[in-house]
């Protein structure tokens, strides 16, 4: 079975600080992975994904997010926060053509 | 139409009042999901559409919700004899198979009062 763990629900970083937020999943097969972005009052939107090549991929906004299969992890960064970065960040894992699995979600708070 | 479209877009409604909620997926999508988000959580898995399977009901909380997706496209949750505790956001996504990326409407939020 799958399943996604994000570690903290809240993360509150300084304008221009490194941005971290962990993600860990289990799946029985290699899995799709992603992270998507919901600003307020808004739907989710895909801000990267993982499905097969390379480990290190970069999606919008600055991020990037590395999948290390021998740790079961898909943590995304950014080097540098900007006040526009202040959302919640989901990580999400597939099993190719079966569903979605959401983390319970990370809200990145960015002071100034 | 471009995305995935859900209405309406707010719904007040009485508890005990029985609510729908629509979703249009992308033309051709052949998934879609439908999630809760109450306020300060996470995103809640209700239930999954693929093409003709049946579906996956396993995350509907209780038999006073369904849903139904007529001609592999348009989707419709129901919520019958609300209560105040099903306030929350709900979002549909769809995508199709293989496609690697779900794609989500704006969601409906839902106010029992």
């Amino acid at each position: 079975a799958q399943s996604v763990t994000q570690l903290g629900s809240h993360v509150s970083v300084s304008e221009g600080a490194l941005v971290l937020l962990r993600c860990n999943y289990s799946s029985s097969v290699p899995p799709y992975l992603f992270w998507y972005v919901q600003y307020p009052n808004q739907g989710l939107q895909l801000l990267l994904k993982y499905t097969t090549g390379a480990t290190l991929v970069k999606g919008i906004n600055g991020f990037e997010a590395e999948f290390k299969k021998s740790e079961t992890s898909f943590h995304l960064t950014k080097p540098s926060a900007h006040m526009s970065d202040a959302a919640e960040y989901f990580c999400a894992v597939s099993e190719r053509i079966n569903k979605f699995y959401f983390g319970s979600g990370t809200k990145l708070n960015v002071k100034p | 139409g471009a995305g995935v479209s859900q209405s309406p877009s707010n719904k007040v409604t009485e508890k005990g009042k029985d609510v729908e909620l629509r979703c249009d997926p992308i033309s051709g999508h052949t998934a879609l999901y439908w999630y809760r988000q109450s306020l300060g959580q996470g995103l809640e898995f209700l239930i999954y559409f693929q093409g003709n399977s049946a579906p996956d009901k396993s995350g509907l909380p209780s038999d006073r919700f369904s849903a139904e997706r007529t001609g592999g496209s348009v989707s419709t949750l129901t919520i019958q004899r609300t209560q105040q505790e099903d306030s929350a956001v709900y979002l549909c996504a769809s995508e199709t198979r293989g496609m690697t990326e779900a794609f989500f409407g704006q969601g409906t939020r839902l106010t029992v009062v």
